[in-house]
């Protein structure tokens, strides 16, 4: 049972790469969000999927993607690297949103810590 | 979704109950209190949720107040492997949202030999 797995787990980027962060989970959970975490501001929700095809913004997406093909598949991708998007990244998702129709917790996965230079 | 309050810090000693106080005074009728961990490098845990009633799970016991006001997460056997930043988060049922979590500074338990 692998849950939410994050790839890589660690990256160094100089400004102005791009990359992508994968996450993939094996529950088959309709939803997935992406938050960043940094030191003294908590998690924030960057971007969120509430199902294949359908995504929306969260409270931090400037300089974001985010697609869903798939159920399983909820990549992150940074265009174009900044320094403040040095963070450490972090994947959840749930069996439905949470807050609608169900009380479902979210699962989280190990996360990938991004360094920009 | 309501504000919650919790101390910074606790310590507790190993093998013993550990007691995580949360205060959500401004809760509301149709909002769940979760509770979730965070070990150092890992992403957030789950840990359990309830409405009104007290629950209890494998990992944790959860008393909610009779007035929902506050309430306190219990580890009945703590050890080493619990020590973590424990966060209550309080998120009503129904509304359309984001899913967003709101974590707020959390509790920082150590768990002492």
């Amino acid at each position: 049972n692998a849950g939410v797995t994050q790839t890589p787990k660690f990256q160094v980027l100089k400004t102005g790469q791009s990359m992508t962060l994968q996450c993939a989970q094996d529950m088959n959970h309709e939803y997935m969000s992406w938050y960043r975490q940094d030191p003294g501001m908590g998690l924030r929700l960057i971007h969120y999927s509430v199902g294949a095809g359908i995504t929306d913004q969260g409270e931090v997406p400037n300089g974001y993607n985010v697609s869903r093909s798939t159920t399983e598949d909820f990549p992150l991708r940074l265009l174009s690297a900044a320094p403040s998007q040095t963070s450490v990244y972090f994947c959840a998702s749930s069996y439905s949103t949470p807050g609608q129709s169900g009380n479902q917790p979210q699962h989280f996965g190990d996360g990938t810590r991004l360094s920009i230079l | 979704d309501a504000k919650t309050t919790q101390p910074p810090s606790m310590d507790c000693a190993e093998g013993r109950a550990a007691n995580l106080p949360c205060n959500h005074s401004t809760i509301s009728g149709n909002e769940y209190v979760y509770w979730y961990r965070q070990i150092h490098s890992q992403g957030p845990q789950y840990i359990i949720h309830g409405l009104k009633n007290n629950e209890t799970n494998e990992m944790a016991s959860l008393i909610i107040t009779e007035d929902r006001k506050s309430s306190t997460l219990i580890l009945p056997h703590a050890t080493l492997r619990d020590t973590a930043v424990y966060y209550c988060i309080v998120r009503v049922l129904g509304s359309s949202n984001t899913g967003k979590l709101i974590f707020g500074q959390g509790t920082t338990l150590q768990v002492k030999p």
